[in-house]
């Protein structure tokens, strides 16, 4: 198994470039779930989604969509990025919502100049 | 406000040396708390996964105590490695949602040969 794959691995934008983040996994996990990490801080949610054609808002969703039409996978669009959207993007996958171990992908690195 | 703290931000060690890191978290409902170990440029791995009722999990040379009373968990490193050196995420969650999962910002460990 691959476990979670991200792509690209690392990516640089202008302001006002939309892009789409690229997260599959191989576990057959309904769970799927955005984060961003900044320097100091935890990593904190963007989206999720608990199966195919369903998602949610996370804690900082403003500027980013997804959309969750398979079970594989679950691409992340900045829709007008900007330079505070420059960060690292983990994608985790699990088996249950909330309780269970999270597998996290390799991480994409993204600069906004 | 539910949140993580960790201690100390950051740490160096001698190879060899044992190393205690520190969690505290004002999360409620409690449903478990977990210990992931970050590389650089990686995403997270999970080292140890806990409930309530448990009070110590241990994955080789990593242990976690959690104290549910105090809301306090730490991770004991034994016998340090070179390759021990990372980043170390507590993160609890506070129920079944994946909106529920706080992420601590971590401790930076670094070994010393």
């Amino acid at each position: 198994n691959a476990g979670v794959t991200q792509t690209p691995k690392f990516q640089v934008l202008k302001t006002g470039q939309s892009m789409t983040l690229q997260c599959a996994q191989d576990m057959n996990h309904e769970y799927m779930s955005w984060y961003r990490q900044d320097p100091g801080m935890g990593l904190r949610l963007i989206h999720y989604s608990v199966g195919a054609g369903i998602t949610d808002q996370g804690e900082v969703p403003n500027g980013y969509n997804v959309s969750r039409s398979t079970t594989e996978d679950f691409p992340l669009r900045l829709l007008s990025a900007a330079p505070s959207q420059t960060s690292v993007y983990f994608c985790a996958s699990s088996s249950s919502e909330g309780t269970d171990t999270q597998y996290f992908g390799p991480g994409t690195r993204l600069t906004v100049l | 406000k539910n949140q993580v703290e960790q201690s100390p931000q950051s740490l160096i060690i001698l190879e060899g040396k044992n190393c205690t890191l520190q969690c505290n978290y004002t999360v409620s409902p409690f449903s478990n708390l977990r210990w992931y170990k970050q590389d650089t440029g990686r995403g997270p791995v999970s080292l140890t996964i806990m409930t309530f009722s448990e009070n110590t999990k241990s994955n080789g040379r990593y242990t976690a105590t959690l104290d549910a009373d105090t809301k306090q968990s730490s991770l004991h490193i034994t016998a340090s490695q070179l390759s021990d050196s990372a980043s170390y995420i507590c993160v609890v969650s506070a129920g079944s949602s994946a909106s529920k999962i706080i992420f601590g910002s971590g401790t930076r460990l670094s070994i010393r040969p």
